[in-house]
């Protein structure tokens, strides 16, 4: 079964660092996503990816945040200066077309720890 | 604000018997809703969606939806232990214009053997 594959599967970094993460969507997907989750509390959405743009933000994704998809198939995350609220788990998730119907598949995640 | 609410249990019930996972969300534009199960330190897992009131089966799974009352629900008859997890109801407003989903906390479901 396609899987959305994302690494590293965790990353420890300093407080005002930048960091990557890395995501391979599924290939005939076309909507891209990520999502946080801080431990024990709720999956949050951060930003919606189509056609080479972003199609929604949440009030989460600031300045600090930025995504690309740099060729056809990695869609990164980068957050240019770590806070140590950025601390979680980043879920970065795809779906075949948008609509009331589209479910979407999540990867396995990235534990960002944030010191 | 979009809230989406669940209780967040634990939700106890014997192995065989029929769990009811509940849902609740603010925003009457909601069109879609999605039921994921997330097991500890993973990622949740899509169980299955509903957009139309009424019930929806797939296999153990049943999802309810009343707009009305703005409400939605899962029935997983026949629990098994393995179907111990956190059990997420996300909701798709027509406002999304990138099909973001709003999640709830989530309720954990514990199956006894």
């Amino acid at each position: 079964e396609p899987e959305v594959t994302q690494t590293p599967s965790h990353q420890v970094t300093q407080m005002g660092q930048e960091v990557i993460l890395r995501c391979v969507p599924i290939s005939n997907h076309l909507y891209f996503y990520w999502y946080r989750q801080i431990l024990g509390q709720k999956v949050e959405f951060l930003v919606s990816f189509y056609n080479n743009e972003i199609s929604e933000k949440s009030e989460i994704f600031d300045d600090q945040f930025s995504v690309e998809r740099p060729d056809g198939s990695n869609f990164t995350l980068k957050i240019r200066s770590t806070k140590l609220e950025d601390s979680a788990m980043y879920f970065c998730a795809s779906a075949p077309s948008g609509g009331r119907a589209s479910g979407y598949t999540f990867g396995s995640g990235t534990r960002l720890t944030v010191v | 604000q979009k809230e989406v609410e669940q209780n967040s249990g634990p939700l106890s019930v014997p192995e065989g018997a029929i769990a009811s996972l509940n849902c609740t969300y603010s925003d009457r534009g909601s069109q879609s809703f999605f039921w994921y199960r997330q097991y500890s330190g993973k990622s949740p897992e899509l169980i299955m969606f509903i957009y139309s009131n009424g019930d929806k089966e797939d296999g153990r799974f049943t999802a309810q939806l009343n707009k009305a009352s703005q409400y939605v629900s899962l029935l997983i008859r026949d629990s098994q232990p393995s179907d111990s997890a956190t059990y997420l109801c996300a909701v798709r407003s027509f406002s999304n214009s990138g099909y973001a989903l709003n999640f709830g906390k989530g309720t954990s479901l514990l199956v006894t053997p």
